[in-house]
């Protein structure tokens, strides 16, 4: 079976400083893993997702995250928070291949204060 | 339009009422989904559908009839609904199936009272 826990549900930066979110999962299987944003109000959007290659994956609005294996993580990073990277962010799992059901973590809340 | 719109935005009912929620998808999909997202809890798939037919069901009480009568329309009936079900309905769209390349609407936040 697969999960996915994100540490931390509530996460305070200042603009400026280093973003890190964390996400720890569990797959007796290869995974793919996403991490999506979702804005006030708004729906949920792809932010990045890492499948096979390459272990540090960039996306969009500057995040980045990268896979490691041995410590069954896959935490996203931004050097530089900015005010409008306030949101709620979600990390996923999938099995790698044709099975495609995305396993949820709870979402982390990022503040970023002026 | 492109991407998946959801009406209406906000949604007020009162546990004898029937209601519905609408999606909509400019993307030439062929997969839609109903999602429900509540606090403190990972977001639940609940409906799948395919080519207009469903093909998931996610153990989904019976007071949540998911309709689907083309691939760029789904629609969400609701009736005699229980304060617990009060979330925000997410629906998204997908090419083949691929739950992890979705696109996701804005979705419809309901309250139940």
């Amino acid at each position: 079976a697969q999960s996915v826990t994100q540490l931390g549900s509530h996460v305070s930066v200042s603009e400026g400083a280093l973003v890190l979110l964390r996400c720890n999962y569990s797959s007796s299987v290869p995974p793919y893993l996403f991490w999506y944003v979702q804005y006030p109000n708004q729906g949920l959007q792809l932010l990045l997702k890492y499948t096979t290659g390459a272990t540090l994956v960039k996306g969009i609005n500057g995040f980045e995250a990268e896979f490691k294996k041995s410590e069954t993580s896959f935490h996203l990073t931004k050097p530089s928070a900015h005010m409008s990277d306030a949101a709620e962010y979600f990390c996923a799992v999938s099995r790698a291949g044709n099975n495609r059901k995305l396993i949820w973590g709870l979402g982390t809340s990022l503040a970023v204060n002026p | 339009e492109t991407g998946v719109t959801q009406t209406p935005r906000h949604l007020v009912m009162g546990m004898t009422n029937k209601k519905s929620l609408k999606c909509e998808q400019h993307l030439g999909h062929n997969a839609m989904y109903w999602y429900k997202q509540s606090a403190k809890k990972p977001l639940e798939l609940m409906f799948v559908y395919s080519l207009e037919e469903r093909v998931e069901n996610n153990s989904v009480p019976s007071r949540f009839s998911p309709e689907c009568p083309n691939s760029s329309h789904l629609f969400l009936h609701l009736h005699t609904l229980q304060p617990e079900d009060s979330a925000l309905y997410l629906c998204a769209s997908s090419q083949d199936r691929r739950e992890t390349e979705a696109f996701f609407g804005q979705g419809t936040r309901l309250t139940v009272v």
